[in-house]
């Protein structure tokens, strides 16, 4: 199976900055099928970004997702309070599809 | 609007059984996948089990294999995870989802917490 690694685990950043958060991948992922989501606590995740790079309806354009093959980026251009939370990039290319293991961005 | 309601969770000894039941509105239940996933306490998502649109074909994570089966009822728009021998390290949160194929999973339950103690 693919294991997926996300860094930082922990992004300690300030309101307005700007966040990048690593995805990468133990085999290159075809169709460059990964997602990415992000979950409040006691909530679902919920997705943001699929294909990589395509914003998922009603998911503000601060959110950015980019990369190919084994490495992929959600880039979020200016951190909004609510931004502080956790995310998981997913891959859904090759069966069983797997998550990483998160980031935490918060407040520094 | 899609709404996917877990219930089933508890806590439950070691080696203790467990049934879990999502009820499904919104969509055609029985063209869609569906499946499982759960979520320990701080920790990441783990895809569980899913079971394709018209339930011929179920899948397994090697975790589970041979004690959780997955299963569903289209009288009742519902999907089922039957879970056997349960073990500590099946503590956590369950999640139905709606299975897109090769997409993201877009909707999701509220979760239904299952915790396995003595």
């Amino acid at each position: 199976e693919i294991v997926l690694t996300q860094s930082p685990g922990t992004l300690s950043l300030s309101p307005g900055e700007r966040a990048t958060l690593s995805c990468r991948a133990s085999q290159s992922i075809s169709g460059n099928s990964l997602g990415w989501y992000q979950q409040k606590p006691g909530q679902a995740p919920r997705l943001l970004i699929y294909g990589a790079s395509t914003r998922a309806t009603g998911i503000p354009d601060r959110f950015s997702g980019g990369g190919s093959g084994t490495d992929f980026t959600l880039t979020i251009s200016r951190l909004e309070p609510e931004d502080f939370v956790l995310y998981y990039c997913q891959q859904y290319g090759s069966s069983p599809w797997t998550f990483g293991q998160g980031t935490k961005v918060e407040v520094k | 609007e899609v709404q996917l309601v877990e219930s089933g969770g508890g806590l439950v000894k070691p080696g203790g059984s467990l049934r879990l039941s999502c009820a499904a509105s919104g969509f055609t239940f029985s063209s869609y996948s569906m499946a499982w996933v759960r979520q320990a306490a701080g920790k990441g998502l783990e895809w569980v089990s899913s079971i394709s649109s018209r339930g011929s074909s179920t899948y397994y994570a090697e975790s589970v294999r041979g004690r959780f089966t997955i299963s569903r009822d289209y009288a009742k728009n519902s999907l089922y995870l039957q879970m056997n021998g349960l073990r500590a390290e099946d503590t956590a949160m369950y999640f139905c989802v709606r299975d897109e194929g090769r997409f993201p999973y877009l909707y999701w339950g509220q979760g239904t917490l299952v915790t396995v103690s003595s």
